[in-house]
């Protein structure tokens, strides 16, 4: 079936600095992708829906020029974390739609563990 | 969109059939019903879709009553990997993102 590969798993940044988390669609191209927040013990909150080939669209009360969304290839977003700090520190999946068999449903990630120190 | 509302968590015990509900009483016609399994520190995995009526795969069954103001899944015989938190989503077309509470499923040996 499909399969979305995130990376990194894990990663950990000093306050102020930025961070780069990728989604690809392996082996299908994926115009649309989804990106996600968890906190602990929470549920998943869309932040932000990434449109190949133009600008992102956010949800109500996630900064856009905080989270940089960035779609440039049908396989590829890149979520951007820009100035981090430590409240940033989250659990981020991203999603695809399904292909095939799975077209009923997103595939996702398996998500990255951002750690703001 | 339609609320969903589930228990926050379930304690069952391995080799029994594991029911869990979800109510969406403002449902929409077009809506579908989706559930997804997550274990810690990992993605969603999609379980289940269904519209009306019954929903069987090689995993899960899901029961929707005539009026799809709630929904039901339904696992048979967990085991210890069943453990995770399952969601329930209601959404347009096929395809729903947003995620409720969710219920914590803990199976006991």
């Amino acid at each position: 079936g499909a399969v979305v590969s995130q990376h990194p798993s894990r990663v950990i940044c000093k306050s102020g600095t930025s961070v780069k988390i990728e989604c690809r669609s392996l082996d299908f191209q994926a115009t649309t992708m989804f990106w996600y927040r968890q906190f602990p013990k929470q549920s998943l909150m869309l932040m932000a829906t990434s449109n190949e080939g133009s600008k992102a669209t956010y949800e109500q009360g996630v900064e856009k020029d905080k989270f940089l969304i960035n779609h440039a290839s049908l396989t590829l977003s890149t979520l951007t974390v820009t100035s981090a700090h430590p409240e940033d520190s989250s659990f981020y999946i991203c999603s695809a739609p399904g292909q095939g068999a799975d077209s009923v449903g997103y595939t996702f990630g398996s998500g990255t563990r951002l750690t703001v120190v | 969109l339609a609320k969903t509302t589930q228990p926050i968590s379930m304690d069952s015990y391995e080799g029994q059939e594991v029911n869990i509900t979800c109510s969406h009483n403002n449902i929409a016609t077009n809506d579908y019903i989706t559930w997804y399994q997550q274990f810690p520190s990992q993605g969603p995995r999609f379980i289940i879709q269904g519209y009306k009526t019954k929903v069987t795969n090689e995993v899960a069954s899901l029961f929707i009553p005539a009026d799809r103001k709630s929904s039901t899944l339904s696992l048979p015989r967990v085991s210890l990997s069943d453990t995770a938190v399952y969601y329930c989503l209601v959404g347009p077309g096929r395809r729903a993102l947003t995620f409720g509470s969710g219920t914590r499923l803990q199976v006991q040996p």
